[in-house]
């Protein structure tokens, strides 16, 4: 997708481990968002963050962390990753928290 | 009760149809509508947005809304196999609201 670039697209971990996903942006966009997709519940947002190093919460934010030091890059920490947390997760971008959000490819994680 | 709701499907039509794609939802101080669409293993990616009330039409997309039903609607003439998707509606109030997003209708478009 163009300028928006998550890393890795596929990730296997054990329980108990902490994991870190990147959003890497070119589009100097201020607002980034984590999201995970699951089946049967569409897009929920984890955090979101309106400047670097301004985050805030989602509906979904426990287990949870992120971080934003730069504008172009935004991470998501699992604490300590548990089974729940196998999904599909989305990094997005916009100019506006209203509209024109564009999304990354996904990383699809899978605790075991 | 979901703030949007939409129907998973799986929607099936031959190609060539007209599709109708719909979103209900609760919240009468939504004012910006969007339309994604999300291919297999894909992000999604914007389709329609719009604006308050009333249509937009972009080639053989429309998207309709109707805030006194809280009822919105994407439509596709001529459909494609290529359309066959997963389609998502979105919406927000505006200010620092997020997007709240429906589940998703599954698309197959049978050639």
């Amino acid at each position: 997708d163009a300028g928006i670039t998550q890393s890795p697209r596929h990730k296997v971990t054990e329980t108990g481990t902490p994991v870190t996903l990147r959003c890497h942006q070119t589009e100097n966009h201020r607002y980034m968002y984590w999201y995970r997709q699951d089946p049967g519940h569409g897009l929920r947002l984890i955090h979101y963050s309106y400047g670097v190093k301004d985050t805030d919460k989602g509906e979904v934010s426990d287990g949870y962390s992120v971080s934003r030091s730069k504008t172009e890059d935004f991470l998501l920490t699992l604490e300590s990753a548990t089974s729940s947390q196998t999904s599909v997760y989305f990094c997005a971008i916009s100019d506006s928290v209203n509209y024109g959000y564009t999304f990354g490819s996904g990383t699809r994680l899978t605790v075991v | 009760q979901k703030e949007v709701e939409q129907d998973p499907g799986p929607l099936s039509v031959p190609e060539g149809a007209i599709v109708s794609l719909n979103c209900t939802y609760s919240n009468s101080a939504f004012q910006y509508f969007m339309w994604y669409r999300q291919y297999s293993r894909k992000g999604p990616e914007l389709l329609m947005y719009t604006y308050s009330s009333g249509n937009k039409e972009d080639g053989r997309f429309t998207a309709q809304v109707d805030k006194s039903s809280k009822y919105i609607s994407l439509f596709i003439r001529d459909s494609q196999p290529s359309d066959s998707a997963t389609y998502l509606c979105a919406m927000s109030e505006g200010g620092n609201y997020q997007l709240i997003w429906g589940a998703g209708t599954k698309l197959i478009i049978k050639p």
